[in-house]
C-alpha cells in the first residue's frame, strides 16, 4: 500500500494564477480529507469528500477554493486567483471510516 | 463545534527524563483522541490514538491517558530521546464524524 500520495510536492504560483493540488487515497479509502498548515501553526481543516460527493465544506473559504473527488481519479483541491496568503502547506488524509492518514503535503508558494 | 486547546507550545527536556503535552477539548460528544507527531517539512504521523472507552493506553514510551469527566487528555513520552524532537498535535473528533479538531501543536526539543 503506497499511502496518501499528493502531488506535487512543491508548487510555485504567481499572484492571480490558479493551483492545483491532487491527492490520491489510500487502496481502500473513501474517505479524502483536506487540511492547511500555515507555517509555526497547526492543521486546520477545509473540506471533506467522499466519491462523487462534499460531505462538509465548512472549513474552505467561501471565494476562490473548491474541491472535488471524483468518481475515477485524484481528489483535486482548487485554488484561484491566488494571493500571498494561500502561502501554506495543503495536507491531504484519507481514510477508511474517520481516523485518517495523512499524505506528504503540497506546500504552494505564492509569489 | 469542537475546541481543543494545548499546552505548552513549547516544551524542552533533557535526554532520557519525561515529556507530558495536556490537551482540553469543549464538546462531550468527542469521544476519539489521536496524537500526531510530525517532523520538520514532513506529514503528521500518527502515533498513538485513545477512544472514549478507554482511560490510558500505552505503546511503549508513549502512553495517552484520557479524563472525559474534566473532558482532557495528556501524552506522556518517558525516557525521551533526540529523535522525540518533533512537533506533536492533539486532535479531537466524534467516531465517524467528518473531522478531526486539532491543536495548535507542541514543539517539543530533547537536548542530549
Amino acid at each position: 500500500n503506497a499511502g496518501v500520495m499528493q502531488n506535487p510536492r512543491h508548487l510555485v504560483r504567481r499572484r492571480g494564477q490558479e493551483a492545483r493540488l491532487r491527492c490520491s487515497p489510500m487502496k481502500g479509502h473513501s474517505h479524502v480529507y483536506w487540511y492547511r498548515q500555515l507555517p509555526e501553526e497547526g492543521l486546520k481543516f477545509m473540506v471533506y469528500l467522499q466519491k462523487e460527493n462534499i460531505i462538509d465544506e465548512s472549513g474552505m473559504p467561501k471565494e476562490r477554493f473548491s474541491a472535488e473527488f471524483p468518481k475515477e481519479g485524484p481528489s483535486i483541491l482548487r485554488i484561484q486567483q491566488v494571493v500571498r496568503g494561500d502561502s501554506a502547506a495543503y495536507f491531504c488524509a484519507s481514510s477508511p471510516r474517520g481516523d485518517p492518514h495523512f499524505g506528504n503535503g503540497t506546500r504552494l508558494t505564492v509569489t | 463545534g469542537e475546541n481543543v486547546e494545548q499546552h505548552p507550545s513549547t516544551l524542552s527536556v533533557q535526554e532520557g527524563d519525561s515529556a507530558v503535552i495536556k490537551c482540553t477539548y469543549s464538546d462531550s460528544a468527542s469521544n476519539y483522541f489521536p496524537w500526531y507527531k510530525q517532523e520538520l517539512g514532513k506529514r503528521p504521523q500518527l502515533i498513538i490514538d485513545i477512544r472514549s472507552n478507554v482511560g490510558e493506553k500505552k505503546d511503549q514510551r508513549i502512553a495517552v491517558t484520557l479524563n472525559k469527566t474534566a473532558k482532557h487528555f495528556s501524552l506522556h513520552i518517558t525516557e525521551t530521546q533526540p529523535e522525540d524532537s518533533a512537533v506533536y498535535f492533539c486532535a479531537a473528533s466524534m467516531a465517524g464524524a467528518n473531522n478531526l479538531f486539532f491543536g495548535t501543536g507542541t514543539r517539543l526539543t530533547v537536548i542530549p
